[in-house]
């Protein structure tokens, strides 16, 4: 059964820093991860995805990279803004699967 | 495009009762998945269709949840009866094979359930 753990939990940085957001998941048979932003009573937005056989994707200030074989994946956010406070969620997809297995999401906050 | 919508955004009920929920997916797409959020976890798969067949509710307690996608297009989710532990935002996703081979899923803004 895959499980994904998203590490730290919460965080809080001054605006401008650069930050690193982790997930692991256990099981490495997956055909791709996304990275999802959350606001606060609002759905889910897609911020990155990575097929299985892509190593990194960036899209503006946000790299995500992707290790397969040690089931961990990294998202980057450079110079950090307070419109960037969020729940930052990792999901993976199984090869074969549609459906999507979460983390339980980084909470960001970014002070001004 | 528009996104999904889903109806009602809030609702709050006395445990017993029970709820309906609708979501409109993204025009075309022919995959719709309902996920449950309990507060502070991420989402969780209910069940998936797949045009008008289900395709994985291993996840959806049958016992009181029940969920239809008539038409293959818009999709109803019921709880009969509610129980406290159903205190949750219920997302609804749709998704199609995109050019780059991957069926990137668009979510609604969901439905916060609160049970009292």
């Amino acid at each position: 059964k895959q499980e994904v753990t998203q590490i730290p939990a919460a965080l809080s940085v001054p605006e401008g820093e650069n930050l690193v957001l982790n997930c692991s998941f256990t099981d490495s048979a997956i055909y791709n991860l996304q990275w999802f932003r959350q606001d606060p009573g609002k759905g889910l937005t897609s911020l990155l995805l990575i097929q299985s056989s892509q190593r990194e994707q960036t899209s503006g200030r946000l790299n995500a990279s992707l290790d397969k074989s040690s089931g961990r994946s990294t998202l980057y956010i450079a110079a950090s803004q307070p419109g960037d406070s969020a729940t930052y969620l990792c999901a993976v997809r199984r090869t074969g699967r549609r459906a999507l297995t979460f983390g339980s999401g980084t909470r960001l906050q970014v002070q001004p | 495009e528009a996104g999904v919508a889903q109806s009602p955004r809030y609702k709050i009920i006395e445990k017993r009762q029970s709820v309906a929920f609708w979501c409109n997916p993204i025009s075309g797409h022919a995959t719709l998945y309902w996920y449950q959020q309990i507060l502070g976890q991420g989402p969780k798969l209910l069940i998936q269709f797949q045009n008008n067949g289900v395709v994985d509710d291993s996840q959806l307690p049958k016992d009181r949840f029940s969920a239809e996608r008539l038409k293959g297009v818009d999709s109803t989710l019921k709880i009969q009866p509610a129980k406290l532990e159903d205190s949750a935002v219920y997302l609804c996703a749709s998704s199609s094979l995109r050019g780059t081979g991957s069926y990137e899923q668009y979510f609604g803004p969901g439905t916060r359930l609160t049970v009292t």
